[in-house]
């Protein structure tokens, strides 16, 4: 089983529609992140949090949320998806603080949302 | 300057090829940088750190000069399988978040 779980892996939803992704981990790391891909625009950092109490707007957060439900569980929500949220979306992990400490992030293998 | 810029490439280059990617950031006190591999469509994964003595792994080489705010990652004897883009990434904020640049393309053909 992968370490960084992504669900779905692939969604159609329509404009106005709320739709939330989730990420859970098993490699016990306190920091997760929310990136989205758009072709040309490269990987953009939507939120971030380093433990359940802490969430941190990213560069990107506008029509976005999140909730940290447990150190693994990390979700994002677009409360009313439109057209331009159309994206892959990668939840990723990082060992920050843990016995490695290297600054590695560990993606799950994406969601891909498209808003029609 | 943007916070992390790459040429998007493509990089055409025939297997065996020596080739070298650059990226150029605007602002870091990190000590260390990155270099992520991703294939289409698929999840970015690392490839390498990059210190400021830099780094050698098997036919990859990454280079800091942080004088001039750029990093390089040279591939030497290209295979097939290097055929990917290439993401330089920079650490903000002490390690609170990371930066992806756009990404290089390469593509290594027979």
């Amino acid at each position: 089983d992968a370490d960084v779980t992504q669900t779905p892996r692939n969604r159609i939803t329509k404009t106005g529609k709320r739709i939330m992704l989730e990420c859970s981990q098993t490699k016990g790391h306190d920091r997760m992140y929310w990136y989205r891909q758009d072709p040309g625009l490269g990987l953009r950092l939507i939120y971030y949090s380093f433990d359940v109490k802490d969430i941190n707007k990213g560069e990107i957060s506008d029509g976005y949320s999140v909730s940290r439900q447990a150190q693994a569980k990390f979700s994002l929500s677009l409360e009313s998806a439109i057209p331009n949220q159309t994206a892959l979306y990668f939840c990723a992990t990082s060992d920050l603080g843990t016995g490695a400490n290297t600054g590695e992030l560990f993606f799950g293998e994406g969601s891909r949302l498209t808003v029609l | 300057r943007k916070e992390v810029e790459q040429d998007p490439g493509p990089f055409n280059v025939p297997e065996g090829a020596t080739v070298a990617f650059n990226c150029t950031y605007s602002n870091s006190a990190s000590q260390s940088f990155f270099w992520y591999r991703q294939d289409c469509r698929k999840e970015p994964k690392l490839l390498m750190s990059v210190y400021s003595s830099g780094n050698e792994d098997g036919r990859f080489t990454a280079q800091l000069n942080r004088a001039s705010q750029y990093i390089s990652l040279l591939i030497r004897d290209s295979k097939l399988s290097d055929s990917a883009t290439y993401l330089c990434v920079v650490p903000q904020g002490g390690y609170s978040t990371l930066t992806f640049g756009k990404g290089t393309m390469l593509l290594v053909s027979p």
